[in-house]
């Protein structure tokens, strides 16, 4: 089985550096993914990582630990069209289907 | 990059009547898609995954019979929610994953947001 968590809301100021915490729990790791998504919309691709590090993309970056079971989403430079759900997704070793967490709904104020 | 196309983006059908979604792989080959559905507020929960020329998988919960679910070629899958019910209204996105992009080739629809009256 699998289990994914992460914080349902949070609220950062333009302009400053945010951290979206997700821990997860599955039988066979292979991979971390974050998504972006905004109202309505499909979700887009953000992050994948296997390996335990950091993954630098421009504004966005990836952190994951496997002995830990937890990755996070680091924002910088916050713009208030970052204003969306970001979502945790696991993917299971011999698995075809992604697993996602809550969403974290984050909410980006002047 | 790969695109996944689906239509209709919006519905509204009254209670009892059946409603037909569609998922394309633009340009390339999918012989696995991934039918979820999303509450107001919640995140993704798979629904079933579509097998090109076979019957698709349920997960737990899902009624099969409800969910009518076709795979008839390596590009398109279509769901159908027979029978409509209020409760059925939600967002339904489908995804597909693209073999030649490896782990990261997964790639969303645009989401069918579906209101029963």
């Amino acid at each position: 089985g699998q289990n994914i968590d992460q914080p349902t809301e949070m609220t950062a100021t333009e302009g400053a550096i945010v951290q979206i915490n997700c821990t997860y729990q599955t039988s066979g790791f292979n991979g971390l993914f974050w998504y972006q998504q905004h109202a309505g919309e499909a979700p887009t691709f953000l992050s994948y990582n296997v390996l335990d590090g950091l993954e630098e993309k421009g504004r966005f970056s990836s952190f994951l630990s496997r002995s830990k079971g937890y990755s996070y989403l680091l924002l910088k430079e916050l713009q208030m069209k970052d204003s969306a759900s970001y979502l945790c997704a696991g993917l299971e070793t011999g698995a075809n289907n992604l697993f996602f967490g809550t969403g974290t709904r984050l909410t980006v104020i002047p | 990059g790969a695109v996944v196309s689906q239509h209709p983006s919006w519905v509204i059908c009254k209670s009892g009547t059946s409603v037909k979604i569609e998922c394309r792989s633009l340009d390339f080959q999918a012989t696995t898609m991934f039918w979820y559905r999303q509450f107001p507020k919640q995140s993704l929960m798979l629904m079933a995954t579509s097998n090109e020329g076979s019957k698709a998988t349920y997960e737990q919960g899902v009624e099969k019979d409800k969910f009518l679910i076709n795979h008839a070629s390596l590009t398109l899958s279509t769901l159908t929610v027979t029978s409509a019910h209020p409760e059925d209204s939600s967002f339904y996105i489908c995804s597909a994953r693209d073999p030649s992009q490896g782990a990261i080739g997964y790639t969303f629809g645009s989401g069918t947001r579906l209101t029963v009256v």
